[in-house]
């Protein structure tokens, strides 16, 4: 089995400061992970991925996300956030074995002029 | 087509009626994904495609749900009966053999049984 655990519902954050949205995971064998940004009214859109190499990935829109295999964790972050960066968030992960995404609950980010 | 498209974007049906989601993935993209997007929740996998392979139904919650795929083109969503509880965003999403590329979604479906 696999999933993902978003323990943020919510993250408030003011424009220019770093954000960081919390991700972990459970899954058997070596994680794919990636994290999906969904605006109002719209579907997800694809941020960024780790399927192996180095533990630190760059996405698209200055975001990144790191990768830590001890903690189980593949937190998102930015180094300073925009009002346009406000959206909801998801993290998903799948095995090597499966076929299908699990995704977490998502967080809502709030980035405050 | 460049992306995955879904019709219609909004459906209000009244309980008991039969409804039927459109997805139409992007050419050459052979796995094809359905979710449910319930208000405030993350996304639940309903059932998966890939090809001519039987599919894989494990996410469908009811037999009231069923979807159907032609080759790799078009998949239809029917939901039978509707209720309620139904109510959510269906969303399409396709890929292809290279999954960890990740997925392309489509806008969604907002479905509200009255």
């Amino acid at each position: 089995a696999q999933s993902v655990a978003q323990p943020e519902d919510q993250v408030n954050v003011a424009e220019g400061n770093p954000l960081t949205v919390k991700c972990t995971y459970s899954v058997s064998g070596n994680p794919y992970l990636f994290w999906y940004v969904q605006y109002p009214n719209r579907g997800l859109q694809f941020l960024l991925k780790y399927i192996t190499g180095d533990n630190l990935v760059k996405g698209s829109y200055g975001f990144e996300a790191e990768f830590n295999k001890s903690q189980t964790s593949f937190h998102l972050k930015k180094p300073s956030a925009l009002v346009s960066d406000s959206a909801l968030y998801f993290c998903a992960v799948r095995s090597g074995s499966a076929r299908q995404l699990t995704f977490g609950s998502g967080t809502q980010l709030t980035v405050l002029p | 087509g460049a992306g995955v498209s879904q019709s219609p974007s909004n459906k209000v049906t009244e309980k008991g009626k039969d409804v039927e989601l459109r997805c139409d993935p992007i050419s050459g993209h052979t796995a094809l994904y359905w979710y449910r997007q319930r208000l405030g929740q993350g996304l639940e996998f309903l059932i998966y495609f890939q090809g001519n392979s039987a599919p894989d139904k494990s996410g469908l919650p009811s037999d009231r749900f069923s979807a159907e795929r032609t080759g790799e083109s078009v998949s239809t969503l029917t939901i039978q009966r509707t209720q309620q509880e139904d109510s959510a965003v269906y969303l399409c999403a396709a890929t292809d053999n290279r999954a960890n590329y990740g997925y392309t979604f489509g806008s969604g479906t907002r479905l509200t049984v009255v």
